[in-house]
């Protein structure tokens, strides 16, 4: 069965520093998708990526955050200069397309622990 | 703005019956999802509704009221393995799928 795949498992970086989270999509999915998730908290949505741009952002996804799709399959959050508060897993999604039903769900990777110190 | 409530924790036997309830406030709807997520892992989809009424999946049902802002998750036949988080998730208006998850519920299946 196909699945969202996410590297590394685990991130472990000092504070200030740049870290790059990467994640394949299922392969004939449109829309992709960073979710981010503290410890004990909900799980909160960051940004969603469609036809190689972003469709919509939250308030979480400052200029600190970038994502890009730098080929056919990769799909890559990057945070330029991480903060303490920026440790978290961080859950990638993809989704095909609208169906005659009108949705599809999103499937998520098993995500990136991100560890700042 | 968006407001999804859900019970913290909920305990529950193995073999019984348990309901999860969830109620959203949100600027628009546009379907509202279960999910469940085991400790450490990833959310996995459960359910999705966005007419009232019932959605039946084996041991698992969803209903939806959208006058009320009222969803509940059924779980019938419960086992050790059912013990994890269940998330509500709501879509609010809009084209791009996202969506908002509530804090979710913590439910131990107890022998």
């Amino acid at each position: 069965e196909p699945e969202v795949t996410q590297t590394p498992s685990h991130q472990v970086t000092q504070m200030g520093q740049e870290v790059i989270l990467r994640c394949v999509p299922i392969s004939n999915h449109l829309y992709f998708y960073w979710y981010r998730q503290i410890l004990g908290q909900k799980v909160e949505f960051l940004v969603s990526f469609y036809n190689n741009e972003i469709s919509e952002k939250s308030e979480i996804f400052d200029d600190q955050f970038s994502v890009e799709r730098p080929d056919g399959s990769n799909f890559t959050l990057k945070i330029r200069s991480t903060k303490l508060e920026d440790s978290a897993m961080y859950f990638c999604a993809s989704r095909q397309t609208l169906t005659g039903t009108g949705v599809t769900e999103q499937f998520f990777g098993p995500g990136t622990r991100l560890t700042v110190l | 703005g968006q407001n999804i409530d859900q019970p913290t924790e909920m305990t529950a036997t193995e073999g019984a019956i348990v309901q999860i309830n969830c109620t959203y406030q949100t600027s628009g709807f546009n379907g509202l999802f279960w999910y469940q997520q085991h400790a450490g892992e990833a959310p996995t989809f459960l359910s999705y509704n966005v007419l009232d009424g019932l959605e039946e999946k084996g041991r698992f049902s969803s209903f939806l009221s959208r006058s009320k802002g009222y969803s509940y998750l059924l779980l019938k036949e419960l086992q050790m393995k059912d013990s994890a988080s269940y998330l509500c998730a709501v879509r609010p208006s809009g084209g791009y799928q996202k969506v908002t998850f509530g804090t979710g519920t913590k439910l131990q299946v107890i022998p």
